[in-house]
């Protein structure tokens, strides 16, 4: 199976929050990152969380991570239609040299 | 903008020809880093450079090709491309080992036919 597993879409109604969810497989991750990758960009770093922290909270969003059963999730409040996005999430571990591994990303749907 | 420059944007060529990428990474970041993202394969990572000399290797062909310079910017050379390399091509630079993770670029979006 993959390192990093998310599903690979979400549709949501403008104003609802949005939850993507991600599992991976390393128990030695370190970092777990969200990147955001809008239509014709690149990838944008959302947020990242060490995996000694079970929250983390910057603005509307979101991080929960739970490292007994591998499972980090994105929670985006008041979703608006410019949150849709391709989100993915990574990890990364000093074992692989801190290079992030990266899921094939959750395509978020934003309607109206 | 994000600091990390690609170039080109897109690149048309035909099998079995060779082309070469460039980026150019973020003022001060001495990691470059090449990713392939195609439909079914999802971002992969092929190869980091750390301040000219190769740091560490994915799943890169052997077709494949980089290099760092002095300048730190780097090229990606692919060569005797096949159907299957069509994918789009990132660029990533950072700080080594920072927890801030990565400066993508834009990507150069390359088409065999």
């Amino acid at each position: 199976g993959e390192d990093v597993e998310q599903s690979l879409f979400l549709s949501v109604r403008e104003g609802d929050s949005s939850v993507i969810n991600c599992t991976y497989t390393d128990s030695s991750s370190t970092y777990l990152y969200w990147y955001k990758q809008e239509p014709g960009a690149g990838l944008q770093l959302l947020t990242y969380i060490f995996s000694n922290m079970d929250m983390k909270q910057d603005q509307r969003l979101t991080v929960l991570l739970n490292k007994k059963d591998k499972h980090l999730s994105l929670r985006i409040a008041d979703t608006q239609t410019g949150d849709s996005a391709i989100y993915f999430c990574a990890e990364s571990h000093s074992g692989g040299s801190y290079i992030p591994t990266f899921g094939r990303g959750t395509s978020l749907i934003v309607h109206p | 903008d994000s600091g990390v420059t690609q170039t080109p944007k897109h690149l048309i060529t035909a099998t079995g020809q060779r082309v070469t990428l460039r980026c150019s990474p973020r003022s001060g970041d001495l990691s470059v880093y090449w990713y392939q993202q195609s439909l079914d394969q999802g971002l992969q990572f092929l190869i980091q450079y750390y301040n000219g000399e190769e740091r560490a290797k994915g799943n890169i062909l052997e077709r494949f090709s980089a290099q760092q310079f002095p300048d730190l910017h780097s090229e990606l050379n692919l060569s005797s491309l096949e159907l299957g390399d069509s994918a789009l091509y990132f660029c990533a630079s950072s700080v080594e080992r920072g927890p801030d993770g990565y400066t993508f670029g834009s990507g150069t979006r390359l088409t065999v036919v």
